[in-house]
C-alpha cells in the first residue's frame, strides 16, 4: 500500500513550456484534489474530482487541467508555465463520503520551479 | 482574507515542554475541523479530525479542543519531543462543501534540546 505518489519529486521548467504532474493512490479513494502550497500562505485548491470522469474547479484553477479517467490516477497539467506558478503542488485523496471528516492522505509534494 | 488564522506564526520550546497552538475561523457553517502535523519537505498527515459537536479529540501525546461557540480551536502538545519539530496546520471544511477545505497558513514549531 504505497498511499497517494507523487511524481515528480522536482522540476524546473521556462515560461510557457508546459508539463504534467502525476499523482496516483492505490487505496480506491473516491476523491482525489489538488492543492498550491506558497510561503506564508494555506493550502489552496487547484482542482478536485470526486470519481471518475468527474472534475471540478477549485480556489486556484486558472492555468491548470485536470483529468479522471481512472479511479486511481489524477494528473495536473500546466498549459504555458508563468513564474507565479512556482510553487509546492500536492495530491490529496479520500474516501467520499460527504460530511463524515474522513482522513485526507497527501503526497509528499512535488517542487516546481518556472524560470 | 483566509478564513482561518493561526497563532502564533512560529514558536521554540524546550524538549519535554508544553505548547498550546491557537486556530481561529471564520468557515461558518463548518463540517468539521482537523489538525494536520507537515514535516519539512513532506506532504501534511492527519492528526485529528472534529466534527462540530465535539470539543476534544486526542492522539497520543496531542490534543485537540474546538469551541464551535467562540470559532476557536487549540492543538496541544504534551511533553514535546525533537519529533515534534514540524509545521501544524489548522483545516476547516464547510459543511456546503466538505471538499472545499480551508487551510491556516501554519505555526511552525521548533523544539531544541
Amino acid at each position: 500500500n504505497a498511499g497517494v505518489t507523487q511524481t515528480p519529486k522536482f522540476q524546473v521548467l521556462k515560461t510557457g513550456q508546459s508539463m504534467t504532474l502525476q499523482c496516483a493512490q492505490d487505496m480506491n479513494h473516491e476523491y482525489m484534489s489538488w492543492y498550491r502550497q506558497d510561503p506564508g500562505m494555506g493550502l489552496r485548491l487547484i482542482h478536485y474530482s470526486v470519481g471518475a470522469g468527474i472534475t471540478d474547479q477549485g480556489e486556484v484553477p486558472n492555468g491548470y487541467n485536470v483529468s479522471r479517467s481512472t479511479t486511481e490516477d489524477f494528473p495536473l497539467r500546466l498549459l504555458s508555465a508563468a513564474p507565479s506558478q512556482t510553487s509546492v503542488y500536492f495530491c490529496a485523496s479520500s474516501y467520499s463520503r460527504r460530511g463524515t471528516g474522513n482522513t485526507i492522505y497527501f503526497g509528499e509534494g512535488s517542487w516546481l520551479t518556472v524560470v | 482574507k483566509n478564513q482561518v488564522e493561526q497563532s502564533p506564526q512560529s514558536l521554540i520550546i524546550l524538549e519535554g515542554k508544553n505548547c498550546t497552538l491557537q486556530c481561529n475561523y471564520t468557515v461558518s457553517p463548518f463540517s468539521n475541523l482537523r489538525w494536520y502535523k507537515q514535516d519539512t519537505g513532506r506532504g501534511p498527515v492527519s492528526l485529528t479530525i472534529m466534527t462540530f459537536s465535539e470539543n476534544t479529540k486526542s492522539n497520543g501525546r496531542y490534543t485537540a479542543t474546538l469551541d464551535a461557540d467562540t470559532k476557536q480551536s487549540s492543538l496541544h502538545i504534551t511533553a514535546s519531543q525533537l519529533s515534534d519539530s514540524a509545521s501544524y496546520i489548522c483545516v476547516v471544511s464547510p459543511l456546503s462543501n466538505d471538499y472545499k477545505l480551508s487551510f491556516g497558513a501554519g505555526t511552525t514549531v521548533t523544539v531544541r534540546a
